[in-house]
C-alpha cells in the first residue's frame, strides 16, 4: 500500500540538541509539506518542497531546516535555535494543486 | 491573505443526533475547499473536497458539505452521528498561492 511513513512516533529530546524527523513517501508525489500542530492552533505550515532539490519557508521557518535530495523523502530538522520545539508534527505530500494532502500518522516531539 | 475560521473549537453532542461543524474562509477568489478528520496521535484523513461543479459534495463517513460562495462557507454535516465520529475536523482551503490553510479545528464529542 502506498503512504507516507514518519518515524519515529514518539521522540524525546534534551533542550540544546537537533534532531531530525523522518518523512518517506512511495505515492510518488511531488510535492511534500511539513505542519506543525499545537493544541488550539490547527496546522502551521513550516516548509515545503515542490521538487526535488527545492523548497520554500513556509509561515513558521524559524529554527527549522529541510533538505529534499530524493523525491521520496523530507526530512525535517530542528535546530537548538527553535524557542519552542515541543509539538506534533505532520508530514503531507500530494500530487498537483487540485489533489488534497496526504499525511502521515505523526511525530510528537517532546524537548526537556 | 486567505484565512480559514472554524466559530466553534467544541461541539458536543448525543449519539444519532444532527450535527454541522462550521466553516467560514476569507476570500471569495476561486478556491478548493476540504474538510479533513484526525483521531488521537493520528494524522490528518480526507473526509471530503471542493473542487468546483455542484455546491454540495459528499464524502466518507457519511457526511456532506455544501459550498456556499456568497457566505463563503463550507460547513461539514452529518444526519446522525455515532461515537465513533467523535475526532477533531479541521477545514481547509488552497488558493491561488499554493498554499493549504487550516482552520483551528473543531473537537466533536459524541455521547452515548
Amino acid at each position: 500500500d502506498g503512504g507516507i511513513t514518519q518515524s519515529p512516533k514518539y521522540l524525546f529530546r534534551k533542550e540544546g540538541q537537533n534532531v531530525t524527523l523522518s518523512c518517506e513517501q512511495n505515492l510518488n508525489h511531488d510535492a511534500m509539506y511539513w505542519y506543525r500542530q499545537d493544541p488550539g492552533q490547527g496546522l502551521r505550515l513550516i516548509y515545503y518542497s515542490q521538487i526535488v532539490n527545492d523548497f520554500q519557508k513556509g509561515d513558521i521557518a524559524e529554527g527549522y531546516s529541510v533538505s529534499r535530495e530524493k523525491k521520496e523523502s523530507f526530512p525535517l530538522t530542528v535546530t537548538s535555535a527553535q524557542k519552542n520545539p515541543t509539538a506534533f508534527y505532520l508530514c503531507a505530500s500530494r500530487q498537483d494543486r487540485a489533489e488534497p494532502l496526504h499525511f502521515g500518522n505523526g511525530t510528537r516531539l517532546t524537548v526537556t | 491573505a486567505q484565512s480559514v475560521t472554524q466559530l466553534d473549537s467544541q461541539v458536543p453532542v448525543f449519539e444519532e443526533a444532527p450535527v454541522e461543524l462550521r466553516c467560514n474562509y476569507s476570500s471569495s477568489v476561486s478556491v478548493y475547499l476540504f474538510w479533513y478528520v484526525q483521531y488521537p496521535n493520528q494524522g490528518l484523513q480526507l473526509l471530503l473536497k471542493y473542487l468546483s461543479g455542484s455546491t454540495l459534495v459528499k464524502g466518507i463517513n457519511g457526511f456532506e458539505a455544501e459550498f456556499n460562495k456568497s457566505q463563503t462557507s463550507f460547513h461539514l454535516r452529518k444526519p446522525s452521528v455515532h461515537i465513533s465520529d467523535t475526532a477533531e475536523y479541521f477545514c481547509a482551503v488552497r488558493d491561488n498561492t499554493d498554499k493549504l490553510i487550516f482552520g483551528t479545528g473543531t473537537r466533536l464529542q459524541v455521547f452515548p
